[in-house]
Parts: structure tokens; C-alpha cells; sequence
């Protein structure tokens, strides 16, 4: 069975940082890209970035990138995310995510059930 | 990039079909085949129920289908039942390794 556990969400002031963690099982992990997407509370979903499986390449979108870093430890099975400069809208639960194929680009099969993150003094 | 155009709500009875929207543009929808829609239950992670545009996932049965024409998709739900009432998502490969999504539709079944 696939699972993806997220850790490492809470209260964080403005202009801080924190740091998110993915743990994977279940399936081979090296072969898939995993993904971070957001939702702030009552709103819809964000892909924020994402990791490839050898984790050579990282990806971001833009209300992110230069403030947020994605990383993988394929030795662990897990996949991280480093926020800095958090702003409030930076407020939502964080969802880590994994690619339904190893070939497919944006396509979604395994959630966690997320972490929250608050951004707020 | 601009978040994918969806309409806020949809409705039908039981036993009826629904379909919803999911307008980009050349950058996106119209450019690649990597459109795919969640369903989004309160309180709970989204669940993929179709990806590369008309593919399901095993396990999702075949009352979902996806479909493209142009920079819009759109997905059917036949044959509504009670736990389809949920927030539907759609998403897109939008280029330059990015990911964007549609702002979700509210799917009521009456």
C-alpha cells in the first residue's frame, strides 16, 4: 500500500522559515517525481514544486520560487520542502504528492493527508 | 500563468450525468495532453479520477470520463451518485515543468 505522511506544518511568523517533510512507502520511490501542492483555507489547490526521482531536477511555481526549496533523500524515502520568507498568504495545508506514472507531467495519484502551515504574529 | 477556468457549481440528480468545464489556453490545455480532474471531499486530500486528458486510474470506475477540445476539457459524471458531491479540480501541464489548476467546481447532488 502507497503512503505519503507529512510532518513539520505549525505556527510560524512572518518572515520565518520551516521545513516540511514527505515520507513515502510503498512503491518504488526513485522512479517517481513528487510534487507539493498547497491550499489556503477555503480555497482551491496550488501546485507549489516539484522534485523528479533521482532529484537532479527541481521545480517551482512562481509565487514561490526564490523563497521555497524542494529536495529529495532517496536514501530515506522522503522528500522535503524548505520555506523561508514566509509571507501569510503563505497560510495552507500542504499536501505532498506523487506522479501517477513515471513519465506523466502533473498528474497526481497518491496524496498525503496533508500538514497545515500558519503564517502569522 | 493564470489558474484554469472552471465553473463555481454544477448539479444533477441521482442517476443523471454532469459535466464540467476546464478552459486554458494554447499554453496550456490546448498544448499538451496532461489534463487531469480531482474530487475533493470536505476535509479530505484530493483524489485523482483522470489523467493524460481521458485516462482513469484503476479503482475509478467508469462512470467518469474525460474529454478535450481545443483549450477546454471537460469531465462527465454518469450516473451521479450521493458521494460524488464533492469539489472537482482540474489541472493542467502548463510548459516549463509548471503545474496549474482550475479553480474548482462545486458538483450538488439534488
Amino acid at each position: 500500500e502507497v503512503q505519503m505522511l507529512e510532518s513539520g506544518g505549525g505556527l510560524v511568523q512572518p518572515g520565518g522559515s520551516l521545513r516540511l517533510s514527505c515520507a513515502a512507502s510503498g512503491f518504488t520511490f526513485t522512479n517517481y517525481a513528487v510534487n507539493w501542492v498547497r491550499q489556503a483555507p477555503g480555497r482551491g489547490l496550488e501546485w507549489v514544486a516539484g522534485v523528479t526521482g533521482s532529484g537532479a531536477n527541481t521545480f517551482y511555481g512562481d509565487s514561490v520560487r526564490g523563497r521555497f526549496t524542494i529536495s529529495r533523500d532517496n536514501s530515506k524515502n522522503t522528500v522535503y520542502l524548505q520555506m523561508s520568507r514566509l509571507r501569510a498568504e503563505d497560510t495552507a495545508i500542504y499536501y505532498c504528492a506523487k506522479e501517477v506514472l513515471s513519465t506523466s507531467k502533473g498528474s497526481f495519484d497518491e496524496w498525503g493527508q496533508g500538514t497545515k502551515v500558519t503564517v502569522s504574529s | 500563468q493564470s489558474a484554469l477556468t472552471q465553473p463555481p457549481s454544477a448539479s444533477g440528480s441521482p442517476g443523471q450525468s454532469v459535466t464540467i468545464s476546464c478552459t486554458g489556453t494554447r499554453g496550456d490545455v490546448g498544448g499538451y495532453n496532461y489534463v487531469s480532474w480531482y474530487r475533493q471531499h470536505p476535509g479530505k486530500a484530493p483524489k485523482l479520477i483522470i489523467y493524460e486528458v481521458t485516462k482513469r486510474p484503476s479503482g475509478v470506475p467508469d462512470r467518469f470520463s474525460g474529454a478535450k477540445s481545443g483549450n477546454t476539457a471537460s469531465l462527465t459524471v454518469s450516473g451521479l451518485q450521493a458521494e460524488d458531491e464533492a469539489e472537482y479540480y482540474c489541472s493542467s501541464y502548463g510548459g516549463s515543468n509548471n503545474v496549474i489548476f482550475g479553480g474548482g467546481t462545486k458538483v450538488t447532488v439534488l
